[in-house]
């Protein structure tokens, strides 16, 4: 069964850091582009970042690029995503999830939520 | 960026009904859009790929259809558990964007 599992979040102040971690289980973890995708509260999904199977490339929207840096230790099975210079706006459920056929993602973690407020 | 749109906004159905969802893309993203599912308080969970392509464990009452811009999700027999936020998202070119959803509602 595919697990992923989202831990890190929590409240910060405006301008501080946060590093969120993804545990992966029950598949071939260092062959699957991971990304990360965020929803504020009452709103809907955004992509955030993504990083491929290897490490070697990562990817990141406009609203987090120089910010937030996306990682992976295969032999960890774990993703992370270090976020720097927080801002009100970063407020969300952060999911960790895998990158499925077509582009698509085909697993979820549960989230976990990071607020950003003094 | 591609931006992702979606009608209605929200649906209010009856069990049985046929529900239809259209998105569209601002450019030709080819079959590479999915379509989500996400109740209040979950996780979204996947229900079409490719376009077309039914994920595993998803009831036959869910299709998906179109390429290019252009794409529809049908639920052929609306059911109670059925209620929730639909999302379509273009995986053709990154950054991956989503439609802002439609809220489905049973009546």
């Amino acid at each position: 069964e595919v697990q992923l599992e989202e831990s890190g979040g929590g409240l910060v102040q405006p301008g501080g850091s946060l590093r969120l971690s993804c545990s992966a289980s029950g598949f071939s973890f260092s062959i699957y582009a991971m990304h990360w995708v965020r929803q504020a509260p009452g709103k809907g999904l955004e992509y955030v970042s993504a990083i491929i199977s290897n490490g070697g490339s990562t990817y990141y929207a406009d609203s987090v690029k120089g910010r937030f840096t996306i990682s992976r230790d295969n032999s960890e099975q774990t993703v992370y995503l270090q976020m720097s210079s927080l801002r009100a706006e970063d407020t969300a459920v952060y999911y960790c999830v895998k990158r499925g056929g077509s582009g698509s993602y085909d697993y979820w973690g549960q989230g976990t939520l990071v607020t950003v407020s003094s | 960026d591609i931006q992702m749109t979606q009608s209605p906004s929200s649906v209010s159905a009856s069990v049985g009904d046929r529900v239809t969802i259209t998105c569209r893309a601002s450019q030709g993203i080819s079959s590479w859009l999915a379509w989500y599912q996400q109740r209040p308080g979950k996780a979204p969970k996947l229900l079409i790929y490719a376009a077309s392509s039914l994920q595993s464990g998803v009831p036959s009452r869910f299709s998906g259809s179109g390429s290019g811009t252009d794409f529809t999700l049908t639920i052929s027999s609306l059911q109670p558990e059925d209620f929730g936020t639909y999302y379509c998202q273009q995986g053709n070119s990154f950054p991956f964007t989503f439609g802002p959803g439609t809220k489905v509602e049973i009546k």
